[in-house]
């Protein structure tokens, strides 16, 4: 099984900064890593996909990086609506996706 | 717009049985592969189970194998799942969501909350 974890587990950032969140994978996944935003009461989003891609609808201020183990989102200045918790997720051993331990972006 | 319906939820005491259901709109659901991704209260996210687009291929993950069992019915762009010998643990909110081929999950539906509890 690929366990993925994400670092930090809480990110304080202020609005208008940049956010960089981790997520590395126990064994290589190539570039088949996706990033999901949630909100609470609400289903996760697609962000990301191919590790770099963004889905369609996102802001261009949402940006993925990595390949292989190594994996960075990055969101280069904080809007109040991006406060939420980010999962990466593996689906490199499609259909049996394994998904991070979240990080929660929050305002400093 | 795309839309996707889970409903069955409930309170069920511990052995019990739910069925869920996940009702599909707004794209090809027989063009889609299907997961149930599930959400312990305050936890992260874990995928439970995946059926194709034709039904013919099915997983579980280890912690539901045996006793969940997951199927849809493309007439009615329907996905579902059968979970049986419910326990503590299973208690979460369950998401149905859609994939394309070697994609992930670009689909979700708002959830439905399962509690197993005496």
């Amino acid at each position: 099984e690929i366990v993925m974890t994400q670092s930090p587990a809480t990110l304080s950032v202020s609005p208008g900064e940049r956010a960089t969140l981790s997520c590395r994978a126990s064994q290589s996944v190539s570039s088949n890593l996706a990033w999901y935003q949630q909100k609470p009461g609400q289903a996760p989003r697609l962000l990301i996909y191919g590790a770099s891609t963004r889905a369609t609808g996102i802001p261009a201020r949402f940006s993925g990086s990595g390949s292989g183990t190594e994996f960075t989102l990055t969101i280069s200045s904080l809007q109040s609506e991006d406060f939420a918790v980010y999962y990466c997720q593996q689906y490199n051993n499609w259909p049996v996706l394994t998904f991070g331990g979240g990080t929660k972006v929050e305002i400093k | 717009q795309v839309q996707l319906v889970e409903s069955g939820g409930g309170l069920v005491k511990p052995g019990g049985s739910l069925r869920l259901s996940c009702a599909a709109s707004g794209f090809t659901f027989s063009d889609y592969y299907m997961s149930w991704i599930r959400q312990a209260p305050g936890k992260g996210l874990e995928w439970v189970s995946y059926i194709s687009s034709s039904g013919s291929t099915i997983y579980y993950a280890d912690s539901v194998k045996g006793r969940f069992t997951i199927s849809r019915d493309n007439a009615k762009n329907s996905l579902y799942l059968q979970m049986n010998s419910l326990r503590a643990e299973d208690t979460a909110v369950y998401y149905c969501a859609a994939q394309l081929w070697l994609l992930p999950c670009v689909y979700w539906g708002q959830g439905t909350l399962v509690t197993v509890s005496s």
